[in-house]
């Protein structure tokens, strides 16, 4: 298998269910990150991992728990979820910044998120 | 705060139209800019930029910097219903070169 794939793609969920997002990377990069798509609204950055370790939290609301156990894997945990949560998620993975100079990221097919 | 801004926000145009897309920007120490196609879900690399005035090129489509005027333009030439697709204009932070900001993206719909 190859690039960064997401599972589940689709996930309806209510209130107060707590679900995970899983993403992974066959590329050999040192860093992931996780995104929100809503309708209408450019992509949010919402977390950065370098070498399993969070180096950016973009304000993201605490029902929102990241998880990074391995350069290869990233968790998005999520737990009583708004309605006004429903997105697609993205996950992507890049070279780290101390080894490139720049950012090509390459991004996961999503996870498409309804909340009830 | 870094800014990017597309467009238009839409374009509906037919097989074998020449297309313009606009991307323009506001950041703090620029070092590149990159366009991505969304088709359906994850969005796909098509260009980096860094440097002024020089055309990158790949197929029928190529883009170009302005790092004076700070904008980019996204050129395809003779479209195909396969073109439909959002067109994301991003820009990554001068620190990290991680905390990229995307503008909303242009829906370019190809119609036969």
């Amino acid at each position: 298998e190859t690039g960064v794939t997401q599972t589940p793609r689709h996930l309806v969920m209510g209130m107060t269910n707590k679900k995970s997002l899983k993403c992974e990377q066959h590329l050999g990069h040192n860093a992931m990150y996780w995104y929100k798509q809503s309708a209408k609204k450019p992509l949010e950055l919402m977390f950065v991992y370098n070498f399993k370790e969070q180096t950016e939290n973009n304000s993201v609301p605490s029902r929102f728990s990241p998880e990074c156990p391995n350069s290869s894997h990233l968790f998005l945990h999520l737990h009583t979820l708004q309605p006004e949560d429903s997105a697609l998620y993205l996950c992507a993975s890049s070279q780290d910044r101390r080894s490139s100079p720049y950012n090509e990221q390459f991004f996961g097919p999503g996870t498409r998120l309804t909340v009830l | 705060e870094d800014k990017v801004v597309q467009s238009p926000l839409s374009l509906v145009v037919h097989e074998g139209d020449t297309v313009t897309l606009n991307c323009s920007y506001e950041v703090t120490n620029f070092r590149s800019l990159l366009w991505y196609k969304q088709e359906k879900k994850a969005p796909t690399f098509l260009f980096m930029l860094t440097s002024s005035g020089i055309e990158k090129k790949s197929g029928r489509l190529s883009s170009i910097l302005d790092k004076k005027e700070l904008f980019s333009i996204l050129n395809i030439t003779a479209t195909q219903t396969g073109d439909s697709a959002v067109y994301l204009c991003a820009v990554p932070d001068s620190g990290g070169y991680q905390k990229v900001t995307f503008g909303i993206g242009t829906k370019l719909q190809v119609i036969p």
